[in-house]
């Protein structure tokens, strides 16, 4: 069975570009989770979709959005990209316990390294 | 504040020596317990998972945890460790807090092995 695919693994864009992530989970999860991983600061939760919708958010600024494909596939979308936007971003997926409260565990894909220059 | 804290930023440890890497919690309620690795330039792996029962909870690796509530700790352990498990290890938590909630990490541990 097919982990967690993220594509592509690097990236490397200019300050003010737009950058697109994207992020299959494992089948039969419908929940995705964001992470920005920028070095020396641990894992930061940017968004959780689950359903197609966006359940939660981090303390991220607007520009850092996305989306959850019916077929539970997402995208992250970061603008006007920073510098400080150069961080590894990882996705994970995972399935909800079903009329229960909180979820079963994550599953990582392998990263996409997004450098901005 | 609700937070997941490993106090330890970074362990050295001799091969084939015992290990302990703290994680403590700050929640009202027990929350799902994890504990991920991540080698170099790699996504995270998860090592255990604790959701309620026997406190003390098994791994892939060789790894084990125990919850302890009284401390709202979940410190991971290994009785040996070898040169491969050289890499950084997060704990982490969801708070259970209905349908918002989120997985949290601490901000891990970075485990070296001396030879």
């Amino acid at each position: 069975e097919a982990g967690v695919t993220q594509s592509p693994t690097h990236l490397i864009k200019t300050r003010g570009q737009q950058a697109t992530l994207r992020c299959s989970p494992i089948s039969g999860h419908t929940s995705v989770y964001w992470y920005q991983q920028a070095l020396g600061l641990g894992l930061q939760f940017l968004l959780w979709y689950d359903e197609g919708e966006e359940r939660n958010r981090g303390n991220f600024p607007p520009r850092f959005s996305g989306r959850q494909f019916p077929n539970y596939s997402s995208e992250l979308n970061v603008n006007a990209l920073e510098l400080e936007d150069s961080a590894l971003y990882l996705c994970a997926s995972s399935s909800l316990f079903r009329g229960r409260v909180g979820n079963t565990e994550a599953f990582f894909g392998q990263g996409t390294r997004l450098t901005v220059v | 504040a609700q937070s997941v804290t490993q106090p330890d930023i970074h362990i050295t440890v001799s091969e084939g020596a015992s290990l302990e890497l703290r994680c403590n919690y700050s929640y009202g309620a027990t929350p799902y317990l994890f504990w991920y690795v991540q080698s170099p330039g790699q996504g995270l792996q998860l090592l255990l998972k604790y959701f309620s029962g026997d406190t003390l909870v098994q791994g892939i690796k060789g790894f084990e945890a125990e919850f302890k509530r009284s401390q709202s700790s979940f410190n991971l352990r290994k009785p040996s460790v070898h040169w491969s498990d050289a890499a950084e290890y997060f704990c982490a938590v969801d708070p259970r807090r209905g349908s918002a909630s989120k997985i949290i990490f601490g901000s891990g541990t970075r485990l070296s092995i001396r030879p």
